[in-house]
């Protein structure tokens, strides 16, 4: 079945270092969006990719989105301990009704 | 946040039990969606409504039953469950119907404990 999977599981970085987390699907995606989970919180929407190649920053987060529009990743400039949490990508299901979610990357961050 | 709410946020219960999860969206929204999260499947979908009728089922155990009374309000009854249901289980909505280009509105969940 369709399935998006993301690495790395668990990331761990100094504060000040960047940070990458790469989504990837087995099947061609119409759009994909980011979530972000602080520790004993819920998902909260970070951003929605659509265009083939797109690239849009918030911050010191940037997005982008593959040419084949089969894959996608999140980077953070200069991680702070706020930026903690699990990052998860989702893309659509092929009826277009759902999202399916990856695993997500759980970064944690030391000062 | 308080644009979708869910109570109880905390519930033990024995596997003979019958209880139900509530979930209330506040934005006007026209989809609603139940996920079960836990440490081996994170954000695992169960139950879409879109216009107050159930669009998805991902092969959910019958002893899950969901309702959805109007466009607000949803819900989660328990019976028989088992150890292995213990887990977070999240409610979100979507403005414009349930639709992959639709940004998910999450609850801050029920974090449901079977014994």
């Amino acid at each position: 079945g369709q399935q998006v999977m993301q690495i790395p599981q668990y990331q761990h970085v100094q504060e000040g270092e960047d940070f990458t987390t790469y989504c990837n699907s087995s099947t061609t995606l119409s759009n994909i969006q980011w979530y972000k989970q602080r520790p004993g919180g819920h998902p909260v929407f970070l951003i929605q990719l659509v265009k083939s190649g797109e690239v849009k920053k918030q911050k010191r987060l940037t997005f982008q989105f593959g040419e084949a529009k089969k894959n996608s990743s999140l980077h953070i400039t200069a991680t702070q301990t706020t930026d903690v949490g699990t990052y998860f990508c989702a893309g659509v299901n092929q009826a277009g009704t759902a999202l399916i979610f990856g695993k997500g990357t759980t970064l944690s961050v030391s000062s | 946040e308080t644009g979708v709410t869910q109570t109880p946020r905390h519930l033990v219960m024995g596997m003979t039990n019958k209880k139900s999860l509530k979930c209330e969206q506040h934005l006007g929204h026209n989809a609603m969606y139940w996920y079960k999260q836990s440490a081996k499947k994170p954000l695992e979908l169960m139950f879409v409504y879109n216009f107050k009728e159930q669009t998805e089922n991902n092969s959910v155990p019958s002893r899950f039953s969901p309702e959805c009374p109007n466009s607000s309000h949803l819900f989660l009854h328990l019976h028989t469950l088992q150890p292995e249901d213990s887990a977070l289980y999240l409610c979100a909505s979507s403005p414009r119907g349930a639709a992959g280009y639709n940004e998910q509105f999450f609850g801050p969940g029920t974090r449901l404990t079977v014994l």
